[in-house]
This record gives structure tokens, sequence and C-alpha cells, in this order.
């Protein structure tokens, strides 16, 4: 069975700095997707970035970008130019090809302070 | 488009008491799913459909949970009788067809407490 871990219960960051949250994964598959998803306060799960496992570029959204590294089974999430609106809960994702089930992690609390 | 909906966004309810928590996926969806969020267990997937037919309800907890879609645009989830241990977060989401990139979306949430 696939599982996914967050080792960093809670993080905080300073507005405009660089933080970056870490995120491992156990499975035997070798094709697959990651996700890193948002819940902010208002509790609504957004999705920040995917990225699927057979790419070797690292995804990138806007001030958000990933670190893939295949063989070591982590997908760390790099946050640049924080801001205050990026303090919520960041779940990191896994889903097996061929089939349409998440498998989250147990989360990571970010602050931003000003 | 307005996005899952779900309803009602807070529900409080007595032990033993049937909850009904509703759902609107976004429309053109095919996938719907229904996850449960608590501090315990983190965020669990209940049940899925695809194209209105379950697929997947082997993480629903009892047999006093139940859920149905019937038509692709409205999804529920019961419980009966309800037990204070089901309080939590409860979240649907729907999904394009797997060529969309796996990309579930998620509604606000209902968050259930039994008493």
């Amino acid at each position: 069975a696939q599982t996914v871990t967050q080792s960093q219960p809670e993080m905080s960051v300073q507005e405009a700095e660089t933080v970056t949250l870490s995120c491992t994964y156990d499975t035997s598959e070798s094709n697959y997707y990651l996700f890193w998803y948002k819940q902010p306060p208002s509790r609504q799960m957004i999705l920040v970035i995917r990225q699927e496992a057979y790419k070797q570029q690292n995804a990138t959204e806007n001030r958000f970008s990933v670190n893939f590294q295949k063989a070591a089974k982590s997908f760390s999430l790099k946050i640049s130019d924080s801001q205050l609106g990026d303090t919520a809960m960041y779940f990191c994702a896994f889903m097996k090809y061929g089939t349409d089930k998440l498998i989250f992690g147990t989360g990571t609390r970010l602050q931003v302070f000003p | 488009d307005a996005g899952v909906i779900q309803s009602p966004r807070h529900e409080v309810t007595e032990m033993g008491q049937e909850v009904t928590l509703r759902c609107k996926p976004i429309s053109g969806h095919d996938y719907l799913f229904w996850y449960r969020q608590t501090m315990m267990r983190g965020l669990e997937l209940l049940i899925y459909f695809n194209n209105n037919v379950p697929i997947d309800d082997s993480g629903m907890p009892e047999d006093r949970f139940s859920a149905k879609m019937p038509n692709a645009s409205f999804s529920t989830l019961k419980i009966q009788p309800s037990e204070p241990r089901d309080s939590a977060v409860y979240f649907c989401a729907s999904s394009p067809s797997r060529v969309a990139k796996n990309i579930q979306y998620f509604g606000a949430g209902t968050r259930l407490s039994v008493l």
C-alpha cells in the first residue's frame, strides 16, 4: 500500500521569504502522480501543483515549484516570495497511475508572518 | 463555473439521528468523490463514482454510511444512525475524465457535529 509522509507538522516564514515543505512517499509503482493541495482557513481544498512521475522536469506554477526526486521518493514544495495569503494547511498527495484514488499526507500548517 | 457545491456547510445533530449531506459536482465532470477529514485520521476517501456508478466503496466505515448518485448533477452521503465519532468535515470532489490530468476539485466541505 502507498503511504505519504509529511514530517513537518508546522512551519513559519516571513513575508517575501522562501519556504520549502517536505513530502516523502512509499510506493512500488513506477507510474503515478503527485499533488500539493492547499487548505486555507476557509476550508476548501485547492490544487497548488501537480507532477507526473514519468516527467523528469520539475513542475512550476508561478511562485510555487517542486523538487521531485523519484529515486529518493521525495516531492518537496517550494514557495517563493511568500505572501500572507499563503497561510494554510498544505497536503501532499499520491495517485497511482490508472486509478482515481488520492492518498493524502497528514499536512503541514504554514504560517506566513508580516 | 460555480465549482463543487456542498450543503449544508454546517450540521449539528444528536446521536441516533439521520444525517444527509449533499453535493453538486461541476457540470461535465465524470467522477465524484466523498472524503472525510478528522484530526486523528486526516483525509480519507470514503467512496467514489464514475458516471453515477459507485466504483470503490472500500473506505466507507460501516453500514451506517451510504452514498448515492441518482444523476450526474447530484450526490448524497447519508449516515443513519449517526454517532459522535462521525463528527468530521466531509468533502465532496469532482474530476473530469482521466485524460484531463486526474485533478480533483473540492467543495467547501460540510462540518458535521454529532452530539
